[in-house]
């Protein structure tokens, strides 16, 4: 199976400030990856899909870019909304989907 | 827009079979796509156990495949998983999601999710 790896594994950023995410695939995954939201207690919600697409209704404060193996989430202007915790996605493998381990936004 | 709500026991005992169904109001299962399952241990991240295309073709996340049944009910509008033996490991929030693209891929919208508890 393609493991997925994030860093940070945590981070702590102010309002306003530019966030960058690393997501690093085991294997080539082309670019099939997308990225998500999740705040405690909630579902996760999909932010990006296909490494740079954004998904119909989120901010284009986010923005996705890689392929192949290594991968980015930049959060350009770090709002009070954006503290959450951020996963990865590989659905390169087909139908065997793995996730990165999480990178947690809090407030520093 | 298309919803999506698990449901089922919150408590489940060990070596017993977890049970849920989710619900998907707002399209119709049959027209197509494929329909998931992740689950999330507390304080951990997410894992995928398995997915079903819309005709009832099921694909299992090969650490889970044992023990996971995931089918497809058109005539209620739902889909459902069962897990087997489950171990207090199974301990975990259970979320349903679709993977409604061309490809199977990404998830969304999801569940809101359900904790399962498992114990005696």
């Amino acid at each position: 199976a393609i493991r997925m790896t994030q860093s940070p594994s945590s981070l702590s950023a102010s309002t306003g400030d530019r966030v960058t995410i690393t997501c690093r695939a085991s294997q080539g995954i082309s670019s099939y990856l997308a990225w998500y939201q999740q705040k405690p207690g909630k579902a996760p919600k999909l932010l990006i899909y296909a490494a740079s697409t954004l998904q119909s209704g989120v901010p284009s404060r986010f923005s996705g870019s890689g392929s192949g193996t290594d991968f980015t989430l930049t959060i350009s202007c770090l709002q009070s909304e954006d503290f959450a915790t951020y996963y990865c996605q590989q659905y390169y493998s087909y139908l065997l989907f793995t996730f990165g381990p999480g990178t947690k936004v809090d407030i520093k | 827009q298309v919803q999506l709500q698990e449901s089922g026991p919150g408590l489940v005992k060990p070596s017993e079979t977890l049970s849920l169904t989710c619900a998907v109001s707002g399209y119709s299962i049959s027209s197509g796509y494929y329909w998931g399952w992740i689950r999330q241990p507390p304080g951990k991240g997410l894992e995928w156990i398995g997915s079903i295309y819309h005709s009832g073709s099921t694909y299992y996340n090969p650490s889970l495949k044992s023990r996971v049944t995931i089918s497809v009910d058109t005539s209620k509008n739902q889909f459902s998983l069962k897990l087997s033996s489950v171990t207090a490991a199974d301990t975990a929030v259970y979320y349903c999601a679709s993977q409604m693209a061309t490809i199977p891929g990404w998830f969304d919208p999801w569940g809101q999710g359900t904790l399962v508890t498992v114990s005696s």
